[in-house]
């Protein structure tokens, strides 16, 4: 069984500190995606990394993509409430199949 | 990317009954994919729907009580039938704009909620 894990599952912070949301398989994967999702909404892609080691930043995220491309992190700088939401990260597989984490439920407080 | 529409966005079911849930794309998409999202879970894929070819179910999901329908490149179907509290779930379309040619990102709609009473 192929399985994605997140961790941790749930996370309450103040706004100012600092984050990282980890997401690990003993699978390889072709690619690796995060989404953000609010209540009441779908997923939202933030990032597809593809090369292991790669690290791709966006605003105040970072990702980055494990050398031998079966882990991910998500680091969050100075969280801001706008961040809270649920992050989940899914592997893709060279035959197309596409799993999801658990998610991380991250909620920042004002 | 690719912007996803579904209807309804919502809905209260009495039990035994069926829902036809769809999903619009704003572009030709050959990918497109059904997922169930239970309350406080991750996303469980039901099936993959290419158009021209039948569904492809995953392990747990059968076409009598998901039936999907793909008539188009832009268009998909997937009812929830003979209903029971269990279903209550967020029910997501997604698709693929790169054909699982590039890095398998998906992009998804914004999901119907479905309570089964």
């Amino acid at each position: 069984t192929q399985l994605l894990e997140q961790s941790p599952q749930f996370l309450s912070i103040q706004e100012g500190e600092n984050l990282t949301v980890y997401c690990n398989s003993s699978s390889v994967f072709s690619s690796l995606q995060w989404y953000r999702q609010e209540p009441g909404e779908g997923p939202v892609l933030l990032v597809t990394v593809v090369t292991g080691g790669e690290v791709k930043k966006l605003k105040r995220l970072t990702f980055q993509f494990g050398d031998a491309r079966k882990d991910s992190s998500l680091h969050i700088t100075a969280a801001q409430p706008g961040d809270t939401g649920l992050y989940l990260c899914a592997g893709a597989y060279r035959d197309d199949k596409i799993i999801f984490g658990k998610g991380t439920r991250l909620h920042i407080l004002p | 990317s690719a912007v996803i529409s579904q209807k309804p966005s919502r809905d209260i079911c009495q039990r035994g009954t069926s829902l036809t849930i769809q999903c619009q794309v704003d572009s030709q998409v050959t990918m497109m994919f059904w997922y169930r999202q239970q309350p406080g879970q991750s996303l469980t894929l039901i099936a993959t729907a290419n158009q021209g070819s039948e569904a492809t179910y995953e392990s747990g999901f059968v076409i009598d009580k998901f039936p999907i329908s793909r008539p188009n490149l832009t268009f998909s179907t997937l009812t929830v039938s003979n209903m029971s509290p269990e279903d209550s779930s967020i029910y997501l379309c997604s698709v693929d704009p790169g054909g699982g040619l590039d890095s398998d990102t998906q992009y998804f709609g914004p999901g119907t909620r479905l309570t089964v009473l």
